[in-house]
């Protein structure tokens, strides 16, 4: 059992659609982070989000953690190809503590 | 400032003979966590040095080890490898990861034991 889920697990759409992905646990983490990754590359980190209720924008992409810090979403306003790639979240339970990470989210953005 | 480097960045072995990957961090870094990702388990957490120590382990049989040199480079070694290790084996470098300072990923070393 994983502890942290993502969903969905694939997302395909077109340019310039908006799209939500989440990020889903039964426990609390001290602080969730994101990160993209492309084929043949390492995961690249977007956000740490550290506060329940937080929210952070980074251009398109807005990132929420979830007020009882067990869940978090990314949302992307008018996908374009570039953010094709897998969706990474990871938390940590307690400061200093390694991260777990999820399955991902596999997004593919048509043009 | 030259990022995260992995060497080899493609392997390919037989079942039982042993592996050695590398990792160079960013100058200055002085953590190095390694990770295996594969498509059904996900990235997993395999251990962490920090100055020459390993700081913390993750849930993997002892076949898998690592350590870390005074320059802050890092090595990991599989022994009598199994069909199961294929995978992607990333390493992360921080300035000091438990100081809650962002990881930065190498691009990866893709490992396939046939």
């Amino acid at each position: 059992t994983q502890l942290l889920e993502q969903s969905p697990q694939f997302l395909s759409i077109q340019e310039g659609e908006n799209l939500t992905v989440y990020c889903n646990s039964s426990s609390v983490f001290s602080s969730l982070q994101w990160y993209r990754q492309e084929p043949g590359e390492g995961p690249v980190l977007l956000v740490t989000v550290v506060t329940g209720g937080e929210v952070k924008k980074l251009k398109r992409l807005t990132f929420q953690f979830g007020d009882a810090r067990k869940d978090s979403s990314l949302h992307i306003t008018a996908a374009q190809t570039g953010d094709t790639g897998l969706y990474l979240c990871a938390g940590a339970r307690n400061y200093g503590q390694n991260f777990v990470f999820g399955p991902g989210t596999r997004l593919s953005v048509l043009p | 400032k030259a990022g995260v480097t992995q060497t080899p960045r493609y392997l390919i072995k037989t079942r039982g003979q042993q592996v050695t990957l590398s990792c160079s961090p960013i100058s200055g870094h002085r953590s190095v966590s390694w990770y295996q990702q594969t498509p059904g388990q996900g990235l997993q957490f395999l251990f962490e040095y920090f100055s020459e120590t390993q700081r913390n382990k993750g849930n993997f049989p002892g076949r898998f080890s690592g350590r870390q040199f005074s320059n802050s480079r890092s090595e990991m070694n599989v022994s009598t490898l199994e069909l199961g290790d294929s995978a992607l084996y990333l390493c992360a470098s921080s300035v000091d990861r438990r100081g809650g300072e962002t990881q930065y990923f190498g691009p990866g070393t893709r490992l396939l034991v046939l």
